[in-house]
């Protein structure tokens, strides 16, 4: 059983396309993540939900948008893609949020690798 | 602000050589840390994690790491090398009160010869 899943695992489009990358969890986990990992690897957050609600948002350009329809599920959609946008995004899940939960692990989806021709 | 530095960007090892990957932290408030490791092409796995209990923490597949406050490191270590090991490492840091968010540093690979 996947524990957490995100469709496409590639995506290769042009510059001022939009597009959206899906994640889906199986772990009855309250929490969602999207982080984007460079080309140096580099993994940061993006964005996170707790139940539906945002709880945080890097400062990403606002041409990423999240959306969660459920607890289960954590969208991410992309306007007017940038050559810089090229990276994998990560979706991940944890049980919990602050304080003693602050220590739950976060479940990793296997990464989309996005390509901005 | 919360951040991790890990030295070395690529580490080799032989096969049954110990592993010695490091990972220095800084945090204003008594920090959570983590390991993870990445196989190509997938994503990220918990190896194992410091919850202020025991300062030397036992994962999976023979990793340990020990938390050391002075030094302010989380060091991951392995005895012995094996060839599946060969992976890129993240240390990561989080902590606090209010939302749990991951801080991870930039990554170690580790290459494991025969």
């Amino acid at each position: 059983d996947t524990a957490v899943s995100q469709t496409p695992k590639y995506l290769v489009t042009q510059m001022g396309n939009d597009k959206s990358i899906k994640c889906e969890q199986n772990l009855g986990h309250d929490t969602m993540y999207w982080y984007k990992q460079d080309s140096k690897k580099f993994l940061k957050i993006m964005f996170s939900y707790n139940n539906k609600e945002l709880i945080i948002n890097e400062t990403v350009p606002n041409r990423f948008s999240p959306k969660s329809p459920d607890k289960a599920h954590l969208n991410l959609h992309i306007n007017s893609l940038e050559l810089g946008d090229s990276a994998v995004y990560f979706c991940a899940s944890s049980r919990g949020l602050a304080g003693v939960l602050t220590t739950d692990t976060q479940y990793f989806g296997p990464g989309t690798r996005l390509t901005v021709l | 602000a919360q951040s991790v530095t890990q030295l070395g960007s690529h580490v080799s090892v032989s096969e049954g050589a110990l592993v010695l990957l490091r990972c220095n932290y800084s945090s204003s408030v008594p920090p959570y840390l983590f390991w993870y490791v990445q196989y190509p092409n997938q994503g990220l796995q918990l190896l194992l994690k410091y919850t202020s209990a025991a300062t030397l923490v036992k994962g999976i597949n023979g990793f340990e790491a020990e938390f050391k406050k002075s030094e302010t490191s989380f060091h991951l270590t392995k005895p012995s090398a094996h060839m599946s090991d060969a992976a890129e490492y993240f240390c990561a840091v989080s902590g606090g009160t209010g939302f749990q968010k991951l801080v991870f540093g930039t990554g170690t690979r580790l290459l494991v010869s025969p």
